[in-house]
């Protein structure tokens, strides 16, 4: 089993649609948590840390269930722009390891 | 904006030969890490580094090593490069004191090596 798991996708969604992704991670010691974006060919980009209580950030909000061992991404209101892979990245707990998902792919179609 | 650096964006090499990607930061960042990213396998951690001169084995980091001299530079080394080692290579940095932003990463722009 991989210690980071996602569905690869690809999601198709038209613009204005709610999309959520899932991941699951295996450490339960695990303690940081982040969603990442990918553009095609670019390098992976911050999105947002997910703490918690569970946070947003205009439009996108991740949610944390350590007892289920998963976190979510929920993109409202999709733009075109938004289409890109999603990673999901897990610290190994205690240290500076991460551990990265091999990502979602998102296809915001007009 | 945090800055990253990589020497190179495509490069190729043969067989055997030795290769150098170098990686420079410019915002006093405590750790550096050194990725790889294939296809299907995503991101894929080769060493890291957590201060000037000490470094830790990632997941993969059989057929590389790794140097840093200096704060805001981190190197990978490809000893003997192999048709196995073609790759997109990504460099990152965090701040790496404590909390859960020492954790977020800044990634350069990425190595496309390709060994024929």
């Amino acid at each position: 089993r991989k210690e980071v798991e996602q569905d690869p996708g690809p999601f198709n969604v038209p613009e204005g649609a709610t999309v959520a992704f899932n991941c699951t991670y295996s450490n339960s010691a695990s303690q940081s948590f982040f969603w990442y974006r990918q553009d095609c060919r670019k390098e992976p980009k911050l999105l947002m840390s997910v703490y918690s209580s569970g946070n947003e950030d205009g439009r996108f909000t991740a949610q944390l269930n350590r007892a289920s061992q998963y976190i979510s991404l929920l993109i409202r209101d999709s733009k075109l722009s938004d289409s890109a892979t999603y990673l999901c990245v897990v610290n190994r707990g205690g240290g500076f390891k991460t551990i990265f998902g091999a990502g979602t792919r998102l296809f915001v179609k007009a | 904006d945090v800055k990253v650096t990589q020497s190179s964006r495509y490069l190729v090499k043969r067989t055997g030969e030795k290769v150098f990607l170098e990686c420079v930061q410019d915002m006093d960042h405590e750790n550096m890490f050194w990725y790889r990213q294939d296809p299907g396998l995503g991101l894929r951690l080769i060493y890291f580094s957590y201060d000037v001169k000490m470094k830790e084995k990632g997941d993969i980091p059989e057929g590389y090593s790794v140097s840093r001299e200096k704060k805001e530079r981190f190197s990978l080394i490809l000893e003997s490069a192999s048709t196995n080692q073609t790759s997109m290579y990504l460099c990152a940095s965090s701040w790496g004191t404590s909390g859960v932003s020492s954790y977020e990463q800044y990634f350069g722009p990425g190595t496309r090596l390709t060994v024929t």
